[in-house]
């Protein structure tokens, strides 16, 4: 089993529509978790960050961990064409260890 | 003024040579990491130094040896390159454990043929 599993996709939504993007993972460990946008032929850059369970919220995007569900979720409110990417969920338990991506949900917002 | 940048950009090369990326980051971060990208968008950490030190080293090849001449840079050398190994590798740099997140440098596309 994957220690992070992401839907990837792909997904395509109408110009301001609400989107929701979704990891599960199984290490109960997991601590930090967060998401970033990958445009294409670009490295991914970090979107969202967020410490155990919450939510957290920045402009368009809000960010929610649930720790005992294992669940994390990226929503876009009013969704543009330049949201178009793909999403990479990632999270790590801290210290001195790596973090695990998921395999990136690929967005498509139509106009 | 970019943060993590990778040379080259893209590195198209025939199988049994041997190539070289470099990364240099500019933020005063002290620990950096290899990351291969498959066709599938899978992240998959190769390795990873802090302040000059090896301290994450996944299952690689042999044929692959970074080399960390100071904490700004973080160079990989791929001998013997095979068809297995074309894909996108991203270089990243964190201030240190990296739990509040990588700044990732733009990626070498490689192409082995």
């Amino acid at each position: 089993q994957k220690e992070v599993e992401q839907d990837p996709g792909p997904l395509s939504v109408p110009e301001g529509a609400i989107v929701s993007l979704n990891c599960t993972y199984s290490n109960s460990a997991f601590q930090y978790f967060m998401w970033y946008r990958q445009y294409s032929r670009k490295g991914p850059e970090l979107l969202m960050y967020t410490y155990s369970s919450g939510n957290k919220e920045d402009g368009r995007f809000t960010a929610q961990v649930d720790k005992s569900s294992k669940y994390i979720s990226l929503f876009i409110r009013d969704s543009q064409p330049s949201d178009s990417a793909t999403y990479l969920c990632a999270m790590g338990p801290g210290g001195a260890n790596n973090l695990f991506f998921g395999t990136g949900t690929r967005l498509t917002v139509i106009p | 003024d970019t943060a993590v940048s990778q040379t080259p950009k893209y590195l198209v090369t025939q199988m049994g040579n041997d190539k070289s990326i470099k990364c240099e980051q500019n933020l005063g971060h002290d620990t950096m990491y290899w990351y291969k990208q498959d066709s599938k968008k899978f992240l998959k950490i190769m390795f990873s130094y802090n302040n000059k030190e090896l301290i994450i080293n996944e299952t690689v090849p042999n044929r692959f040896s970074p080399k960390s001449p100071d904490k700004a840079h973080l160079n990989l050398h791929i001998n013997s390159l095979e068809l297995g190994d074309s894909a996108v590798y991203f270089c990243a740099s964190s201030s240190g454990t990296g739990n509040y997140g990588y700044t990732f440098g733009s990626g070498t596309r490689l192409t082995v043929v």
